[in-house]
């Protein structure tokens, strides 16, 4: 099955750096990548996806690459503020498999952006 | 507006007692998932359902049961809780489709055994 590496654990920017978290995946049939973003004692929410036909894609001040050949993708925050604060999950997710399009999701990403 | 519907969002009971966590969703969505989560950490597939009279068990082991009567509606059930089952569950939907979809999350609801 599909294994997801995420790092670091944990992250500490000051407010108007970057910050990028990354993640490895070994499925090379793996062909979706997504992002969750979750706030404290809130549900995950989405905050972007990549498939395997795309090297990256960005949505304002969020971004993700994806390298496939050495199965690792980042997630990239620019100009951070203290509302990026949460937990940040990457995922991955086989082609290929009928209908068996379960998640595998990295242990997650603590960022703290210090005003 | 289309969401996901977790009750209860809180529950403390004490060790033995019978629970039924209830998950409902207005998505339109075949495929419903449970995941147990301790706050802010790993996220753990312990059910999965991609319709109607269709259900699975995830990665992580569980003492639950879940049923699938209706599309709309993912019940998990405990029948004896013990400590070791705080935690905070959460319910959540997709599309089928023939890709990957992205995942609806519910809010959660947040367990305590005594």
């Amino acid at each position: 099955g599909e294994n997801v590496e995420q790092h670091p654990s944990t992250l500490s920017v000051q407010e108007g750096d970057s910050a990028v978290i990354k993640c490895t995946y070994s499925d090379s049939a793996s062909n979706y990548f997504p992002w969750y973003k979750q706030e404290l004692g809130k549900r995950p929410q989405l905050i972007i996806d990549i498939r395997s036909n795309v090297g990256e894609k960005k949505d304002q001040r969020i971004a993700v690459t994806l390298n496939k050949t050495a199965k690792h993708f980042s997630l990239h925050i620019t100009e951070t503020q203290p509302e990026d604060s949460a937990v940040y999950f990457c995922a991955a997710i086989p082609k290929g498999r009928a209908g068996s399009y379960q998640l595998t999701f990295g242990k997650g990403t603590k960022l703290s952006v210090i005003p | 507006e289309a969401d996901i519907y977790q009750t209860p969002r809180y529950l403390v009971i004490g060790t033995g007692k019978k629970i039924t966590l209830e998950c409902s969703q207005t998505m339109g969505h075949d495929k419903m998932y449970w995941y147990q989560q301790d706050p802010g950490m790993e996220l753990h597939l312990i059910h999965y359902s991609y319709g109607v009279n269709s259900t699975e068990k995830g990665d992580l082991s569980s003492e639950s049961t879940v049923s699938r009567i209706r599309t709309e509606h993912f019940p998990l059930t405990l029948e004896s809780a013990r400590p070791s089952h705080t935690s905070q569950y959460l319910c959540a939907s997709s599309e089928y489709g023939s890709g990957a979809n992205e995942q609806f999350f519910g809010p959660g609801t947040r367990l305590t055994v005594l």
